[in-house]
């Protein structure tokens, strides 16, 4: 079975710093891919980023990058230069292997980040 | 573009009424579709999903239901509800490729008193 963690349960940074969220994973598929979303107070989840299990660089997309560390099994989360609007929970998620029955995501836990002005 | 819409945003029932949840998906056709339910302060659970008209998976046992009468349209029922089933609700689709996001609906705040 495939499990996401993310061990943070909150985290502060100061505005203009940059920050890691935490993710690490376990699978026994060779092939997967890696998806981080936002979501904040209002409830709605942006999709922020994606890694595939094959890609050779990390995955980067604007102010956020992907730390991926395939050995370690960890797709941790940078964002550089935050913003007060970054403020919201962080979700980690992995697509469910080579599937042909739907693009499923098994999300981790999620982290509370807070940004102090 | 795409656009999922889905309704209503909150949502008050009694302990064994039954519910509708609808959503649906505009711009793009023979989507993926998904329910998932949010605890409060929790990550996302998978509750069901489709790849066609017609074709319902379930992830996990529950009073809950789904159906997909059109191509975009996804509907989450209940018969009675049970007090455990308040959270928040959403809906999303994505495109058949591997690294396609799931793309999500607003929600529905559910609270069964």
């Amino acid at each position: 079975a495939q499990k996401i963690t993310q061990t943070q349960p909150g985290m502060f940074v100061q505005e203009k710093e940059a920050v890691t969220l935490d993710c690490t994973y376990d699978t026994s598929d060779p092939s997967y891919g890696l998806f981080w979303y936002k979501q904040p107070s209002s409830g709605e989840m942006i999709f922020l980023i994606y890694q595939g299990s094959y890609d050779q660089q990390n995955a980067t997309e604007g102010r956020y990058s992907l730390n991926f560390q395939k050995a370690r099994k960890s797709a941790n989360l940078v964002i550089s230069a935050s913003q007060l609007g970054d403020s919201a929970m962080y979700f980690c998620a992995m697509r469910r292997g080579n599937n042909n029955a739907g693009n499923m995501l098994t999300f981790g836990g999620g982290t509370r980040l807070m940004v102090k002005p | 573009s795409q656009t999922i819409h889905q309704w209503p945003a909150t949502l008050v029932q009694p302990v064994g009424s039954p519910l509708s949840l609808e959503c649906t998906v505009e711009g793009t056709s023979n989507p993926n579709l998904y329910w998932y339910r949010q605890a409060a302060g929790r990550g996302l659970q998978l509750l069901f999903y489709s790849v066609g008209i017609g074709q319902i998976s379930s992830e996990v046992p529950q009073n809950l239901s789904a159906s997909r009468p059109q191509d975009r349209q996804f509907i989450l029922s209940s018969k009675k509800l049970l007090l455990s089933d308040s959270g928040f609700y959403l809906c999303a689709w994505s495109a058949g490729q591997r690294n396609s996001p799931l793309h999500f609906g607003n929600g529905t705040r559910l609270t069964v008193t």
